[in-house]
């Protein structure tokens, strides 16, 4: 199972919106409303920030948004703050494994 | 609230076998409304996920095919902990190791992780 496509890097200054999209196949992506997202600050763990393509965990901000249009997946964030900066990965379900995004660092600017 | 608490050696020699467990509480490892998954992130390969357990009337698990002749996940009900066991292991593995927890559905929502263990495969 490959990885799914993100972008590198994505910056934006604070109160901007910035989208992340997440590029997979039929077989993932575009086959099952079962994608989610995750931010990583450096030395913790992944958090669950967005699942099932656009639902929020209770405790996650409502800058949070999620989206897919066949194969590609979105999260956006909108009104952007220092505290946004990390690394975000997408995630899918497939019918025999989970598969992750390559990851994006957002930088704040 | 479930927490996830990991505990396993940090350096692995080639060729042998890397043992993680990780200790539950908040919930129980024979619910049936969860599964108990391990996933580990390297430079080189992302994140990456390696199998789960889960219990539905009976014990399941499925591991990722990269990894599937080589590995065990197997869950402890009487230290409600599951542990991951991976076998002739190389420095291709050296990686930080995460176990999490997914919902009732298996759909790979995992919205609870341990800390993380950092595991490097070297002599």
């Amino acid at each position: 199972q490959s990885a799914l496509t993100q972008p590198a890097s994505v910056s934006g200054s604070p109160g901007q919106s910035i989208t992340i999209s997440c590029t997979g196949t039929s077989s993932d992506v575009g086959g099952y409303n079962y994608v989610s997202w995750y931010q990583q600050h450096p030395g913790k763990a992944p958090k669950l920030m967005i699942y099932d393509v656009s639902d929020r965990p209770s405790g996650v901000s409502n800058r949070f948004s999620g989206s897919k249009s066949d194969n590609t997946a979105s999260l956006t964030i909108s009104g952007l703050q220092a505290e946004d900066e990390a690394d975000y990965y997408c995630s899918s379900y497939t019918s025999s494994s989970a598969v992750f995004g390559t990851g994006t660092k957002v930088t704040v600017l | 609230q479930v927490h996830l608490q990991q505990s396993g050696p940090g350096l692995v020699k080639p060729s042998q076998t890397l043992l993680l467990t990780c200790a539950i509480s908040g919930d129980s490892v024979s619910s049936n409304s969860a599964a108990w998954n391990w996933i580990r992130q390297s430079p080189s390969r992302g994140l990456e996920w390696l199998g789960r357990t889960y219990y539905r009337s009976k014990w399941y698990n499925d591991y990722a095919v990269s990894v599937k002749s080589r590995i065990n996940i197997n869950p402890d009900t009487s230290k409600n902990q599951f542990s991951l066991q991976l076998n002739s292991v190389t420095p291709e593995d050296t990686a930080v190791y995460y176990c999490a927890r997914d919902g009732e559905w298996l759909q790979y929502l995992f919205g609870y992780w341990g800390q993380g263990t950092l595991v490097t495969v070297s002599s």
